[in-house]
């Protein structure tokens, strides 16, 4: 069985201070995904890297994946309350066959709150 | 917003009483997928659909069955409900497998209390 470790669990900071997220296996994946969820909704995606060493930026979120694909950060600068949320990553292993059905790992999930 | 409905949204059962959930898409996705959310687990998965008909197992399959009859309709079933079975659960859709780098798009989640 495949696990995503992600850390920490909670995370509670002020406005304006610079934050990490971190996502660690000890399995490969074949890409990494970064969604957000809001209390109430589902899960949105954020970004998706693919290939090791990745590093992709969205605004504030900068987003890596470990050179040998097994772990992944997110990094906020200057977080905002509006980045308040539950972070969560998860990892593709493709599992091939006639299903080609690429099986995601969720981690736990990472529940960010900022203040104002 | 991707195209995704699940209905009821709230449901309060009792313990062995039949739930079933609905999960409609109007985006012509071929796989469909059905998680549960619990606190401190993530997203685990349930079954899964690659098209009509075509549905295997995911980790936490045990006392969920489900069924695909058409492309834009994927039923969860608990055939007899638990306390265990309390959750919040959420269908979800992609285009591509998830493996793929293919994006799931999911649904707002149907939260099911058994008593």
């Amino acid at each position: 069985t495949q696990l995503l470790e992600q850390s920490p669990q909670f995370l509670s900071i002020q406005e304006g201070e610079n934050l990490t997220v971190y996502c660690n296996s000890s399995s490969v994946f074949s890409s990494l995904q970064w969604y957000r969820q809001e209390p109430g909704e589902g899960p949105v995606l954020l970004v998706t890297v693919v290939t090791g060493g990745e590093v992709k930026k969205l605004k504030r979120l900068t987003f890596q994946f470990g050179d040998a694909r097994k772990d992944s950060s997110l990094h906020i600068t200057a977080a905002q309350p509006g980045d308040t949320g539950l972070y969560l990553c998860a990892g593709a292993t493709w599992v091939g066959g006639g299903t080609s059905y690429g099986k995601l790992t969720f981690g736990q999930g990472t529940i960010l709150t900022v203040h104002p | 917003d991707a195209g995704i409905t699940q209905s009821p949204r709230h449901k309060v059962t009792e313990t062995g009483t039949p739930v079933t959930l609905r999960c409609h898409q109007t985006e012509n996705h071929r796989y469909m997928y059905w998680y549960r959310q619990d606190p401190g687990h993530g997203l685990r998965l349930i079954h899964y659909s690659y098209g009509v008909k075509d549905t295997d197992k995911g980790e936490v399959s045990d006392g969920y069955s489900v069924s695909r009859s058409k492309t834009e309709d994927f039923l969860l079933t608990l055939e007899s409900a638990t306390s265990s079975q309390t959750s919040v659960y959420f269908c979800a859709i992609s285009e591509f497998g998830g493996g793929n780098t293919g994006e799931l798009f999911f649904g707002e989640g149907s939260r099911l209390t058994v008593l």
